[in-house]
């Protein structure tokens, strides 16, 4: 079965503090790995699409990286709007999604 | 991507009492997802609700306590039944879109406690 680690739980940043989320997984065939953002009372928003080993993407102040056992999500200066809780989740037949990873960035 | 709607955003209900939450999306799409969150855990998958054929469900879920409709490309809706305070939780469904419909985009949830 997949499995999709997050960590840490929680990280607590000040303003402009850069740091990073892991996701690491186990998948029998990878199809995508993917990372959402979540707001208290919300559903997931859609970030990015990793599909293989070395790709990366950015947005705005959010980078993400993909190895073959491992994803990164860098927050690079982050703002109090950043504050979330970052969801990663990889595919196969289905979405399975890691616990997620709730980042507070105080001003 | 595409605007998914759900109703209600949040209820709460009685224990044995059932609760239909619908989910609307903006285009046709093939499949649609139903996922449950429960307090300070991820999410996961109910099942998946394509249209003009039964639902498939996932492990530890069932169709009688959680039946599905699909009556159309745009809408579907999930009941849950006799409730308990153990299905408290978020619901959601997603579609998806994106490159390869690959990407699942979700809808707001639906917030139930079961009392």
């Amino acid at each position: 079965e997949d499995q999709v680690t997050q960590s840490p739980e929680a990280l607590r940043l000040q303003e402009g503090e850069s740091s990073s989320l892991n996701c690491s997984y186990t998948v029998s065939g990878l199809r995508g790995l993917f990372w959402y953002r979540q707001d208290p009372g919300k559903g997931p928003e859609f970030l990015f699409t990793l599909y293989s080993a070395g790709e990366e993407k950015e947005k705005e102040r959010l980078k993400a990286t993909l190895t073959k056992k491992e994803s990164f999500l860098h927050i690079t200066a982050p703002k109090p709007e950043d504050s979330a809780t970052y969801l990663c989740a990889v595919q196969d037949y289905k979405l399975s999604f890691g616990a997620g990873t709730t980042v507070t960035v105080r001003a | 991507s595409a605007v998914i709607s759900q109703k209600p955003s949040r209820d709460i209900c009685q224990r044995g009492t059932s609760l239909t939450i619908q989910c609307q999306v903006d285009s046709q799409v093939t499949m649609m997802f139903w996922y449950r969150q429960q307090p300070g855990q991820s999410l996961t998958l109910i099942a998946t609700a394509n249209q003009g054929s039964e639902a498939t469900y996932e492990s530890g879920f069932v169709i009688d306590k959680f039946p599905i409709s699909r009556p159309n490309l745009t809408f579907s809706t999930l009941t849950v039944s006799n409730m308990s305070p153990e299905d408290s939780s978020i619901y959601l469904c997603s579609v998806p879109s994106g490159r390869g419909y690959n990407e699942q985009f979700f809808g707001p949830g639906t917030r139930l406690t079961v009392l």
